[in-house]
């Protein structure tokens, strides 16, 4: 167990809807990642927040966005759903983000499919 | 530009047997190296990390990795797989805290 709680697990939701992902970071950790693994595209990087403010962007679509709220849990919010969205989402977290090297600590992902 | 390059998709062995994984990497500077494992329906378990000095690091569940910076290379060895180090492993390489994956191995182990 890494300590990182996602939610939900799996997520089956038609073309066009929105969903909502929610993660918990670790006891302590500040920084929260969002990556999204796919068949075709393997595992990218979507974004990161640092303690509630927008830290990096990659791959991230404009219907997607994310935030951090004070408590440090962090959602991803995905509109306009496409059949090319189901994917695995993973939430991971670390202490800091300075680049220090700082270990990063990956949840158990959250399913979605979209139909 | 930055990569991750894990040559092999799918490797079968023995269980018993030794096991290397490969994994090559383009960088900018010397970056900071991971392998993390996958198994089915999970998530992503970090087996070890490199940040610097020993090139030949430990890890978890008996894996161990050395980095070589002339080849760029970060490989993962097992000197006896076990028949529950079947999974998917991912190398990823990363300066800031942002990840950058390679497209992963999947090992598989006959009894």
């Amino acid at each position: 167990d890494s300590g990182v709680t996602q939610t939900p697990k799996h997520l089956i939701t038609a073309t066009g809807q929105r969903v909502t992902l929610r993660c918990s970071p670790r006891s302590g950790d500040l920084s929260v990642y969002w990556y999204q693994q796919s068949l075709d595209q393997g595992l990218q990087f979507l974004i990161q927040y640092y303690n509630g403010e927008e830290r990096a962007k990659g791959n991230i679509l404009e219907r997607f966005s994310a935030q951090q709220f004070p408590d440090l849990h962090s959602e991803l919010n995905l509109s306009s759903l496409e059949l090319g969205d189901s994917a695995l989402y993973f939430c991971a977290s670390s202490f800091s983000g300075t680049g220090s090297g700082n270990t990063i600590y990956f949840g158990e992902g959250s399913w979605l499919t979209v139909v | 530009a930055q990569s991750v390059t894990q040559p092999d998709i799918h490797i079968t062995v023995s269980e018993g047997a030794s096991l290397e994984l490969r994994c090559n990497y383009s960088y900018g500077a010397t970056p900071y190296l991971f392998w993390y494992v996958q198994s089915p329906g999970q998530g992503l378990q970090l087996l070890l990390k490199y940040f610097s000095g020993d090139t030949l690091v430990q890890g978890i569940k008996g894996f161990e990795a050395e980095f070589k910076r002339s080849q760029s290379s970060f490989n993962l060895r097992k000197p006896s797989v076990h028949w529950s180090d079947a999974a998917e492993y991912f190398c990823a390489v990363g300066r800031t805290d942002k990840l950058i994956f390679g497209t992963g191995t999947r090992l598989q182990v006959f009894p």
